[in-house]
C-alpha cells in the first residue's frame, strides 16, 4: 500500500525558514517523480514544485510564486522528499501535500494527509 | 503559464442526477488533464488521468472526455458519497489546477 506521510509543519514567523519532509512507503521511491501541492485555508489547490527521479536527472521545477525561495530535494536511500521553504511570507500559509507523480502522465496519483504551515508574527 | 477555468463554480444536485463539470485550458494541452475529488478536511483523490482514463478503484459512474482545450467530467448517477469539490489539473509543467467545482445537495 502506498503511503506518504508529511511532517515538519507548524507556526513560523515571516522571513524565517521551515523544512517539510515526506516519508514514502509501498513503492520504489527512486523510480518516481515527487511533487508538493498546497492549499491555503478555504482556497483551491496550488502546485508548488516537483523533483524528477534520478533516472531523469533529479531536476526540479517550481511555481513562479515560490521560485527562488523554495527548494525540493530527495533522499532515495531513505525514501524521503523534502521541501525547504525560505523567506516565508504570510501568503505561504497553507496545508502542504506531498504527492507521487504517475510515471509519464504527470498526474498526482497518491497524496499524503497534509501538514499545516502557518506563517504569522 | 497555462490557465485553467472550470464551470460551474458550484452545482446543486440530487442523488441519481447526472452531473457534468467543464474545464477549459487557456491553450491546447492535448490529453494532459486530470480530475480530482476532494472532501472537506481530506486530501484530494485522483479520479481521471490522461483526460479519459479511470484511475484504479474509482467507480465507473465517473468518466472524463475531451482534448485540446475543452474537457468534461461526468458523474452519471450522483451518489451520496460524491458530494465534494472537483478540480481539474493540466499536466504540462508548470502544472496548474482549475479553481474547483463544488457539488452539493439540492
Amino acid at each position: 500500500e502506498v503511503q506518504l506521510v508529511e511532517s515538519g509543519g507548524g507556526l513560523v514567523q515571516p522571513g524565517r525558514s521551515l523544512r517539510l519532509s515526506c516519508t514514502a512507503s509501498g513503492f520504489t521511491f527512486g523510480d518516481y517523480a515527487m511533487s508538493w501541492v498546497r492549499q491555503a485555508p478555504g482556497k483551491g489547490l496550488e502546485w508548488v514544485g516537483f523533483i524528477r527521479s534520478k533516472a531523469y536527472g533529479g531536476t526540479t521545477e517550481y511555481a513562479a510564486s515560490v521560485k527562488g525561495r523554495f527548494t525540493i530535494s530527495r533522499d532515495d536511500s531513505k525514501s524521503i522528499a523534502y521541501l525547504q521553504m525560505n523567506s516565508l511570507k504570510t501568503e505561504d500559509t497553507a496545508v502542504y501535500y506531498c504527492t507521487k507523480i504517475q510515471l509519464w502522465l504527470y498526474s498526482f496519483d497518491y497524496w499524503g494527509q497534509g501538514t499545516l504551515v502557518t506563517v504569522s508574527s | 503559464d497555462i490557465q485553467m477555468t472550470q464551470s460551474p463554480s458550484s452545482v446543486s444536485a440530487s442523488v441519481g442526477d447526472r452531473v457534468t463539470i467543464t474545464c477549459r485550458a487557456s491553450q491546447g494541452i492535448s490529453s494532459w488533464l486530470a480530475w480530482y475529488q476532494q472532501k472537506p478536511g481530506k486530501a484530494p483523490k485522483l479520479l481521471i488521468y490522461a483526460a479519459s482514463s479511470l484511475q484504479s478503484g474509482v467507480p465507473s459512474r465517473f468518466s472524463g472526455s475531451g482534448s485540446g482545450t475543452d474537457f468534461t467530467l461526468t458523474i452519471s448517477s450522483l451518489q451520496p458519497e460524491d458530494f465534494a469539490t472537483y478540480y481539474c489539473q493540466q499536466a504540462n509543467s508548470p502544472f496548474t489546477f482549475g479553481p474547483g467545482t463544488k457539488v452539493d445537495i439540492k
